[in-house]
């Protein structure tokens, strides 16, 4: 167990719907990650945000977009949701140290886009 | 192009072999991490290098900022170690991570 919580395991939705992922941290961590993974695309580096900050931005689509609350949890929001969008997501909480960090990564959740 | 090639792309070994599983990177980079995905899909993050070698346990990762090279070892391989390996960089700019295509080990007893 990484610390790091997810929910929904699983969700089920249909086209053009709307779906929030949550992500809780480990307790302490500062850093939020969003990964996708699809079986054509492999994992793919959406987005992080570091204490409610957005650090990084990857390969998010503009119909997904994401935050970090004050008490460090985040939330990944996916709209218009096409089948493509199918794909395991997978959040990571990371801790900083001397020239480096280790992220922990949550179970993920398992969309499935109908 | 990808930015980082990983092989061997499949990998079956006997329990007790070492193991060496390679990634390659085209971009310049910050950081390197090696991660461990399981069969019912947790990952783990193994490594985080950005110079020299790294060991923890029976594993061992190496990185070749030059050659734009990193290897993974496994020694005294164990089926417990069964699981997809995947090379991560992140970029100069800390911007983007870019990933391999994993490679899938299975360590018969």
């Amino acid at each position: 167990d990484s610390g790091v919580t997810q929910t929904p395991k699983h969700l089920i939705t249909a086209t053009g719907q709307r779906v929030t992922l949550r992500c809780s941290p480990r307790s302490g961590d500062l850093s939020v990650y969003w990964y996708q993974q699809s079986l054509d695309q492999g994992l793919q580096f959406l987005i992080q945000y570091y204490n409610g900050e957005e650090r990084a931005k990857g390969n998010i689509l503009e119909r997904f977009s994401a935050q970090q609350f004050p008490d460090l949890h985040s939330e990944l929001n996916l709209s218009s949701l096409e089948l493509g969008d199918s794909a395991l997501y997978f959040c990571a909480s990371s801790v900083e140290w001397g020239g480096g960090e280790t992220q922990y990564f949550g179970p993920g959740t398992r969309l499935l886009v109908l | 192009k990808n930015e980082v090639e990983q092989s061997p792309q499949n990998l079956t070994a006997q329990e007790g072999e070492f193991i060496t599983i390679n990634c390659s990177y085209s971009v310049g980079i910050s950081a390197l991490h090696w991660l461990q995905q399981h069969p019912g899909g947790g990952i783990v993050s193994l490594f985080m290098l950005s110079s020299g070698k790294k060991k923890h346990g029976r594993l061992i990762a190496t990185i070749n900022i030059q050659e734009k090279h990193s290897s993974l070892h496994i020694t005294a391989s164990h089926p417990r170690d069964s699981a997809v390996y995947i090379c991560a960089v992140r970029s100069r700019t800390g911007n983007q991570f870019y990933f391999g295509t994993g490679t899938s080990l299975t360590v018969i007893p």
